[in-house]
């Protein structure tokens, strides 16, 4: 059965500092790996999708990579702002309707 | 509107009360999803319908009941709640069930408490 972890469950950092969250998975089957963030009390905003046979993908201060190998994700903030502030959430997708979410970390970022 | 939109935004029912959660998604998607999020645990999958048709059960308690009109709507319609059934659910559409392009989209929720 897959579980999906992420750690730190929590980070503050100050602002400017580039960062980087981790997910990791127990089985390396998966079709993609998709980040989320989710703001309080809000629903989730796509920030990137990983498919099984990419290593990274990029969309402007964010960095998702993938190694299926080591059932690894992570996620890069380049020069953190206090508004990326939220939770951050990964989630691994084996077909069959099959999404397994982490527990998210939730991030501050100081000004 | 545009994206997936979710009404109410907060509900706050007894347990003898019939209350129906709407999700309405705009982005031509063949599939959508019901989802649990509460504190300090993993979203849970409740249901999918693919095509208006339901496909997954995640051995969710009957007092839930979805519904699936048509391929842009669906409902949750809830009678008999619990207390711990308190949480944040999610809708979430796609365009494919299955394959590695599968990517979902989320609305904002609705923040229901059971009293």
């Amino acid at each position: 059965k897959q579980e999906v972890t992420q750690i730190p469950a929590a980070l503050s950092v100050p602002e400017g500092e580039n960062l980087v969250l981790n997910c990791s998975f127990t089985d390396s089957a998966i079709y993609n790996l998709q980040w989320f963030r989710q703001d309080p009390g809000k629903g989730l905003t796509s920030l990137l999708l990983i498919q099984s046979s990419q290593r990274e993908q990029t969309s402007g201060r964010l960095n998702a990579s993938l190694d299926k190998s080591s059932g690894r994700s992570t996620l890069y903030i380049a020069a953190s702002q206090p508004g990326d502030s939220a939770t951050y959430l990964c989630a691994s997708y084996s077909g069959t309707y099959k999404y397994i979410f982490g527990t998210g970390t939730r991030l501050k970022v100081l000004a | 509107e545009t994206g997936v939109t979710q009404t109410p935004r907060h509900l706050v029912m007894g347990m003898t009360n019939k209350k129906s959660l709407k999700c309405e998604q705009h982005l031509g998607h063949n599939a959508m999803y019901w989802y649990k999020q509460s504190a300090k645990k993993p979203l849970e999958l409740m249901f999918v319908y693919s095509l208006e048709e339901r496909v997954e059960n995640n051995s969710v308690p009957s007092r839930f009941s979805p519904e699936c009109p048509n391929s842009s709507h669906l409902f949750l319609h809830l009678h008999t709640l619990q207390p711990e059934d308190s949480a944040l659910y999610l809708c979430a559409s796609s365009q494919v069930v299955a394959g590695p392009h599968n990517e979902q989209f989320f609305g904002p929720g609705t923040r229901l408490t059971v009293l």
